[in-house]
């Protein structure tokens, strides 16, 4: 059974400190794994997207990691902003139009 | 980078009346549009995937009489809820993705629905 599994499942830090999210899927066939970002009452929007062969991707302060061994990917978040205090999804694309939602991560920033 | 536009972003309607959705790809022909709901501190559950020009695919348990989904332009989807009732209140997501755009579905800013 195709499933994406992410923890923690909710995580609060404080302003400036780092952070790592974690997500384990077993996706098959696997296209790619996407991070969204969705704050809420709005829809996701996408942070990073990854292919079998890329280990690491970044976007500004967000840094995600692949390893397609182990079947396993991390966000880690650089030095924290209030405003990155969100649910944080992990989607595993399987073939064409296909996609696995992990349940999230909610992250609260304290200032 | 490809904008995804729904309205209304909020509706309060009666039991029993029906509400449409509406979901716009703004820059770009949207061959495929997703529709997802999403219930609190929950992550989002694909409804249906449409095709433009097509009958839409209905994921299990969704009742396709009741979630009535029209993609009939490469820019517009529309989802009706009919004859609603409380327990269809959520927060519906649409997303697009079309040629060219390597798989990638971009995301509506979604609408919340309160059935009274």
């Amino acid at each position: 059974k195709n499933q994406v599994e992410q923890s923690p499942q909710s995580l609060i830090i404080l302003e400036g400190k780092n952070c790592t999210l974690q997500c384990n899927y077993t996706v098959s066939p696997f296209s790619n794994l996407r991070w969204y970002k969705q704050d809420t009452g709005r829809g996701p929007v996408s942070l990073t997207i990854m292919t079998f062969s890329e280990n690491t991707k970044s976007n500004g302060r967000y840094t995600a990691t692949l390893d397609a061994d182990t079947k396993q990917s991390s966000l880690h978040i650089t030095a924290s902003q209030l405003s990155d205090s969100a649910s944080y999804i992990c989607v595993v694309a399987s073939g064409t139009y296909k996609y696995i939602f992990g349940t999230g991560t909610r992250l609260k920033v304290l200032a | 980078g490809a904008v995804v536009s729904q309205h209304p972003s909020w509706v309060i309607c009666k039991s029993g009346t029906s509400v449409k959705i509406e979901c716009r790809s703004l820059d770009f022909q949207a061959t495929t549009m997703f529709w997802y709901r999403q219930f609190p501190k929950q992550s989002l559950m694909l409804m249906a995937t449409s095709n433009e020009g097509s009958k839409a695919t209905y994921e299990q348990g969704v009742e396709k009489d009741k979630f009535l989904i029209n993609h009939a332009s490469l820019t517009l989807s529309t989802l009706t809820v009919t004859s609603a009732h409380p327990e269809d209140s959520s927060f519906y997501i649409c997303s697009a993705t079309g040629l060219d755009l390597y798989n990638e579905q971009f995301f509506g800013p979604g609408t919340r629905l309160t059935v009274l």
